[in-house]
């Protein structure tokens, strides 16, 4: 059990280039969001999905795209990256049912825009 | 929109010292969840409270969810050194997935 697989780990893009971020878990839970990680700002939540097929807008969707194919897959794109863009990129899937609500999180991807 | 907030921003114990990070939401929340984040690691769910006036316990770690359901809190009792890292608490509006996290505690405890 990997658990939640981010890639890549460490990412430098120029200004206006597009790229995605992967992320997969292998413990068939429906529910993946994924999150930025600012200094001093928290987690904030880009888009989610709550099964395959079914995606929706976060805090702070703006610039990202995302889909959800398959359960195991939720990749997150970059459309044309932008210095505000520069961050830490979190992955988190949860299951639908059970005891264990909580989020289980990547182990992040940090992003620099140049 | 739902707004959650944390404080305080930054505390520093004395090792043995107990420590309390508060958690107010601008609207009534059906769940909260609280998570610890190492430095330089990724946030890991600690415990999820539903019921108003719920106080749960893991150790030396007390959390509670207020009776209006737009407060918590989470107090350590005695830290250790293992303790350090940022505390926070999210959480979720009505039926709805969006779990909004708050900015997060800092913890540092001095040995």
């Amino acid at each position: 059990n990997a658990g939640v697989t981010q890639t890549p780990k460490f990412q430098v893009l120029k200004t206006g280039q597009s790229m995605t971020l992967q992320c997969a878990q292998d413990m068939n839970h429906e529910y993946m969001s994924w999150y930025r990680q600012d200094p001093g700002m928290g987690l904030r939540l880009i888009h989610y999905s709550v099964g395959a097929g079914i995606t929706d807008q976060g805090e702070v969707p703006n610039g990202y795209n995302v889909s959800r194919s398959t359960t195991e897959d939720f990749p997150l794109r970059l459309l044309s990256a932008a210095p505000s863009q520069t961050s830490v990129y979190f992955c988190a899937s949860r299951p639908d049912r059970g005891p264990n609500y909580g989020y289980t999180f990547g182990s992040g991807t940090r992003l620099t825009v140049v | 929109g739902q707004q959650v907030m944390q404080i305080p921003q930054y505390q520093h114990v004395q090792e043995g010292e107990d420590f309390t990070t508060y958690c107010n939401s601008s609207t009534t929340l059906s769940n909260i969840q609280w998570y610890k984040q190492r430095p330089g690691g990724h946030p890991v769910f600690l415990i999820q409270l539903v019921k108003s006036g719920e106080v749960k316990k893991q150790k030396r770690l007390t959390f509670q969810f207020g009776e209006a359901k737009k407060n918590s809190s989470l107090h350590i009792t005695a830290t250790q050194t293992t303790d350090v890292g940022t505390y926070f608490c999210a959480g979720r509006q009505g039926g709805s997935e969006k779990l909004v996290f708050g900015k997060g505690t800092k913890l540092t405890v001095n040995p």
